[in-house]
């Protein structure tokens, strides 16, 4: 069955620190990637997402992520963080048939210091 | 870019009635649709897949009577929470994807429904 794992639930930096926010999958065949961002009381904003090709993607607001395949991972990643990116992160997995639906991670929420 | 709508925001009911929470795609057409739901601090968990002009599938463990979904044209599904109790409260999110394929490869999410049974 397919499954995301989000290991850490809450991650604070600082300011202009950088980021990674961890993401881990299962499921069996090529997946479809997501990261979205959730601000408090709010829907879902796509950040990036990887189908195919290069597999360091870029995303908005700085964003990037890296599929590895070998590991199963997804991390994303931002080099300076601002104190707006506060927020629930969301790693998602699609299958292949629709990706419209969606097996999404536990969520990470970021707190940023000043 | 494409947008989906959803309404209300946020509704406060008292227990044992019926609530009714929109989904509507404003500028594609989305025979599939889908319904999750959020707990506090929790995860998106997918409720069901609303398919236009025939039944919805529900996933396991999400009771087909109490979450009535209609997806009556090619913009708009509805999520339909019947004899609401407090348990009920939660995020509501519904998505729907860019047709038609092989272009569906994203899916816009709503705002989202905060409900608040009491």
């Amino acid at each position: 069955a397919q499954s995301v794992t989000q290991p850490d639930i809450h991650i604070t930096v600082s300011e202009g620190a950088s980021l990674e926010l961890r993401c881990n999958y299962s499921y069996g065949a090529t997946p479809y990637l997501f990261w979205y961002v959730q601000s408090p009381g709010q829907g879902l904003q796509l950040l990036l997402k990887y189908f195919s090709g290069d597999t360091l993607v870029q995303g908005i607001k700085g964003f990037e992520a890296e599929f590895k395949r070998s590991q199963s991972s997804f991390n994303l990643r931002k080099p300076s963080v601002h104190w707006s990116d506060a927020a629930e992160y969301f790693c998602a997995v699609g299958t292949s048939s629709n990706t419209g639906k969606l097996i999404f991670g536990q969520g990470t929420t970021l707190q940023v210091k000043p | 870019g494409a947008v989906v709508s959803q309404h209300p925001s946020w509704v406060i009911c008292k227990s044992g009635t019926s609530v009714k929470i929109e989904c509507r795609s404003l500028d594609f057409q989305a025979t599939t649709m889908f319904w999750y739901r959020q707990f506090p601090k929790q995860s998106l968990m997918l409720m069901a897949t609303s398919n236009e002009g025939s039944k919805a599938t529900y996933e396991q463990g999400v009771e087909k009577d109490k979450f009535l979904i209609n997806h009556a044209s090619l913009t708009l599904s509805t999520l339909t929470v019947t004899s609401a109790h407090p348990e009920d409260s939660s995020f509501y999110i519904c998505s729907a994807p860019r047709q038609p394929l092989p272009l569906n490869t994203e899916a816009f999410f709503g705002q989202g429904t905060r409900l608040t049974v009491v």
